[in-house]
């Protein structure tokens, strides 16, 4: 089981703002990053360090965090952002090295 | 270009051993922090298991005791030896450059599966 918690899915007007949120006491001491995944693909990194974009992902995608509670925010949602979206951080637990959130889908209306 | 190209993949049964194999490209797997994530179909992503720059590893308990992973710096590849394969662990594997300054997995390949079936 996931120590990370995400919601399952969530559903969003094209061209609307959708927050997505992943909780865990990890988030408390380590940035989330947030992953996205198309159905056949690899996961593509969207945000590191909280609230950092690689090199050529959009700017309508950004992170916060407060706690333990860490979020990605797409704002002005596009048809090709519906996807799987998972968080991660590293394991203050001392369990795992990593962990991820159990992914939320995201669908553009 | 920087890339990473996993193999090794494929059928085995309940009981047997696989080795998955990681080919990286524009970058040294030495040098970097490497992990194996994998995928069960129609699931999320678990970690697996980690090898640090200075040869540390980890597992998760799922696999600890019955995979290894390991790299051969002359071949720039990272490996994953899979022993006792239980079908649980029939899944799509990922190998990820594991970046410690960011913790974030910024390089994947493009996975090779995994399916431990009689």
């Amino acid at each position: 089981s996931s120590e990370l918690t995400q919601d399952p899915a969530v559903s969003v007007a094209l061209g609307q703002t959708v927050r997505i949120t992943c909780q865990g006491d990890s988030l408390r001491d380590y940035y989330a990053s947030w992953y996205q995944q198309k159905p056949g693909q690899a996961p593509v990194l969207v945000i590191y360090g909280g609230n950092n974009r690689p090199s050529g992902i959009p700017d309508r995608f950004s992170g916060s965090s407060s706690g333990t509670t860490t979020s990605l925010t797409i704002t002005g949602a596009q048809a090709e952002d519906e996807a799987d979206y998972y968080c991660n951080s590293r394991d203050s637990s001392g369990k795992h090295d990593v962990v991820f959130g159990g992914g939320t889908k995201v669908t553009v209306l | 270009e920087v890339q990473l190209v996993e193999s090794g993949g494929g059928l085995v049964q309940p009981g047997g051993s696989l080795r998955l194999s990681c080919a990286a490209s524009g970058f040294t797997v030495s040098s970097n922090y490497m992990s194996w994530v994998r995928q069960a179909p129609g699931k999320g992503l678990e970690w697996v298991s980690v090898i640090y720059s200075d040869g540390t590893t980890k597992y998760a308990a799922s696999v600890t005791g019955r995979f290894t992973i390991s790299r051969d710096n002359s071949k720039n590849t990272l490996y994953l030896q899979m022993n006792s394969l239980r079908p649980e662990d029939t899944a799509l594997y990922y190998c990820a450059r594991d970046d410690p300054f960011t913790d974030a997995f910024d390089i994947w390949g493009q996975g090779t599966m995994v399916t431990v079936s009689s």
